[in-house]
């Protein structure tokens, strides 16, 4: 079975730029969540889709936006790109809609110029 | 608020040694502990995990207990070995039934050959 694959791996944007990172979950899982990893903050949680809606958000700026499709295949957007947004984006996907094991993608690195 | 809070935020033992690491949450409806560990350069894996109606878990050479009173839970790795070395990421489930993970800021665990 694949795992949590995202794309792009790797990208550089420059300030005021808008960024699209996607993430296909592992086969059957519909729950997708969304985290940002920096060194000095740990992992953030930025929201999390199920079925398409978005369950939950964190306490990120309104620039910050996600969707999921009906293949439960999930994107975040990041919009009007600042500095401070230089992190890794991780996705990370579950079996069902409760609580349980998330499995993490490989992330996508993003570096704001 | 959400929060999660983690120490030490870094860890030296000698191979053979224990390590305590220590996790306090705010929310007292958490009902869900688990434990993430990354290596350098790699995502994110769950190596274990404690639901509120437990007070111990144990999986070989990793425990974690948890005082609901308290709101505290700790991960403890016993006889530790060079590859034990990584960071170390607790988490609380906030919001119910759902997969917003709170994460603690991490800690670096080094275990010294």
């Amino acid at each position: 079975k694949a795992g949590v694959t995202q794309t792009p791996r790797y990208l550089i944007k420059t300030r005021g730029q808008q960024v699209t990172l996607s993430c296909s979950p592992i086969s059957g899982h519909r729950s997708v969540s969304w985290y940002q990893q920096t060194p000095g903050q740990g992992l953030q949680f930025l929201f999390e889709y199920f079925s398409e809606t978005q369950r939950n958000k964190g306490n990120f700026p309104g620039r910050f936006s996600g969707r999921q499709f009906s293949n439960s295949r999930s994107e975040m957007n990041v919009s009007t790109l600042e500095l401070g947004d230089s992190a890794l984006y991780l996705c990370a996907s579950t079996s069902d809609g409760g609580t349980g094991e998330l499995f993490f993608g490989e992330g996508s690195r993003l570096t704001v110029l | 608020g959400e929060n999660v809070e983690q120490h030490p935020s870094t860890l030296s033992v000698q191979e053979g040694d224990s390590a305590v690491i220590k996790c306090t949450y705010s929310d007292s409806a958490s009902n869900y502990f688990p434990w993430y560990k990354q290596e350098l350069g790699k995502r994110p894996q769950l190596i274990i995990d404690i639901r509120s109606n437990v007070g111990e878990k144990k999986d070989q050479r990793i425990a974690v207990t948890l005082n609901k009173t308290a709101k505290h839970f700790s991960l403890h790795i016993t006889e530790t070995q060079p590859e034990d070395s990584a960071v170390y990421f607790c988490a609380a489930v906030y919001g119910g039934a759902t997969n917003k993970l709170i994460f603690g800021t991490g800690t670096l665990l080094a275990v010294q050959p």
